[in-house]
């Protein structure tokens, strides 16, 4: 399986602030990249796709890169609504791993 | 608008099989061009992916689950199924369902439904 490293594990922020999550694979994975957000009780939600493409509907405050086997989700201009659990997910082979996520808290 | 949704049982006893069903509005499951997959998440945890299936039946499963789980298609009643045999406690999560490609990820996905395993 393709390990999927997040850090930091959990970021404390204020709103107007930029922070950068980043994930690193254990292999070559390409560009099979995504981001998601999840809220307290909700469903993950698609916020960028093959490394840096917005998901339709996502503020352009959201952006991804990577470099080689780590990938970056940076968030500019933080807002109140922006406080989740961040996850990336590779894409490029099954079994589809995870990071375990990045708790991005209100400082 | 996709929309997906997941049914089941919320309580499954020890040993026994976790059924659930994930029926799908605003697209098909007969098209090609997307997989259909399971994830599910313990409380207070990560996600973890369990798997996916094509229309035309094509399945991969996560190897950590794989001797226990089946996937299915509906077509005629546009739903999907997941099967986990033998459950103990650690299979007690939230589980998802969703629809994917590789490249486009996992761009729709259920609600959520609580499976809690006990006696």
């Amino acid at each position: 399986d393709i390990q999927m490293t997040q850090s930091p594990s959990s970021l404390s922020a204020s709103v107007g602030d930029r922070v950068t999550i980043t994930c690193r694979a254990s292999q070559s994975i390409a560009s099979y990249l995504n981001w998601y957000q999840q809220k307290p009780g909700r469903a993950p939600k698609l916020l960028i796709y093959a490394t840096s493409s917005l998901q339709s509907g996502v503020p352009s405050r959201f952006s991804g890169s990577e470099s080689g086997t780590d990938f970056s989700l940076t968030i500019n201009t933080l807002q109140p609504e922006d406080f989740a659990i961040y996850y990336c997910q590779q894409t490029y082979s099954p079994p589809y791993t995870f990071g375990q996520g990045t708790k991005l808290e209100i400082k | 608008q996709v929309q997906l949704q997941e049914s089941g049982p919320g309580l499954v006893k020890p040993s026994e099989t976790l059924s659930l069903t994930c029926t799908v509005s605003g697209d098909s499951v007969r098209s090609g061009s997307f997989f259909w997959s399971w994830i599910r998440q313990p409380a207070g945890k990560g996600l973890e992916w369990i798997g996916r299936i094509y229309s035309s039946g094509s399945s991969d499963y996560n190897p950590s689950l794989k001797s226990r789980v089946t996937m299915s298609v509906d077509t005629p009643r546009n739903q999907f199924s997941l099967k986990l045999a033998s459950v103990t406690a650690a299979d007690t999560a939230t589980y998802y369902c969703a629809r994917g490609t590789s490249f486009f990820g996992e761009d729709f996905w259920g609600q959520g439904t609580l499976v809690i395993v006990s006696a």
